[in-house]
């Protein structure tokens, strides 16, 4: 099984600040892997696919990047909705997902 | 839009049985491979079970083979769980969520149904 390791477990920042959220595979993954964003009491909801490619209706100041067994998730400017957990999930050998980022405000 | 409601959650004893159901619309069920994903109070998330559109192809989680069955009725644009033999650690919510069609992720899911295992 693959394991996705999130770092840091939690990121207390203010809004306006950039976020950047580590994800790192035990194994490669190759650009198989998506982030998502769940707020509390929420269902999660896709942000990025296949590393970097972001989802419908997803803004800009959500991006993606890496390959193989280290990826990014950064959040350019943060709003006072991007505060949430945010996941990541591989789908290169099964699917796992990663233990999760807490994104609070500062 | 895509919609998906599930029901079918409750509380139930160990060694119990359950069937959750997620209804669709919004969206042409029958061309979607459809999954079912649980996330653990406080806890991460962890995917259950995945059928193709058609049904023919259909993968468990190692924790949940052979307790659990996944089903759907196109006609009915609906998606089933059936949960036998469950035990403490199934305790979860319960998502239906539709894959993506580039890829083995999910684009819609449902708002979550509770199951909880206990005596």
């Amino acid at each position: 099984e693959i394991v996705l390791t999130q770092s840091p477990a939690t990121l207390s920042l203010s809004p306006g600040e950039r976020a950047t959220l580590s994800c790192r595979a035990s194994q490669s993954v190759l650009n198989y892997l998506a982030w998502y964003q769940q707020k509390a009491g929420q269902a999660p909801r896709l942000l990025i696919y296949d590393a970097s490619i972001r989802a419908i209706g997803v803004p800009a100041r959500f991006s993606g990047s890496g390959s193989g067994t280290d990826f990014t998730l950064t959040i350019s400017s943060l709003e006072p909705e991007d505060f949430a957990v945010y996941y990541c999930q591989q789908r290169n050998n099964w699917l796992t997902f990663g233990g999760g980022t807490k994104v609070e405000i500062k | 839009e895509a919609q998906l409601v599930e029901s079918g959650g409750g509380l139930v004893q160990p060694g119990g049985s359950l069937r959750l159901s997620c209804a669709a619309s919004g969206f042409t069920f029958k061309n979607s491979s459809m999954n079912w994903v649980r996330q653990s109070p406080g806890k991460g998330l962890e995917w259950v079970s995945y059928m193709s559109s058609s049904g023919i192809t259909i993968h468990y989680a190692d924790s949940v083979k052979g307790r659990f069955t996944i089903s759907r009725d196109n006609a009915r644009n609906s998606l089933y769980l059936q949960m036998n033999s469950l035990k403490d650690e199934d305790t979860a919510v319960y998502y239906c969520a539709r894959n993506l069609h580039s890829g083995w992720y999910f684009d819609y899911w449902g708002q979550g149904i509770l199951v909880s295992v206990s005596s």
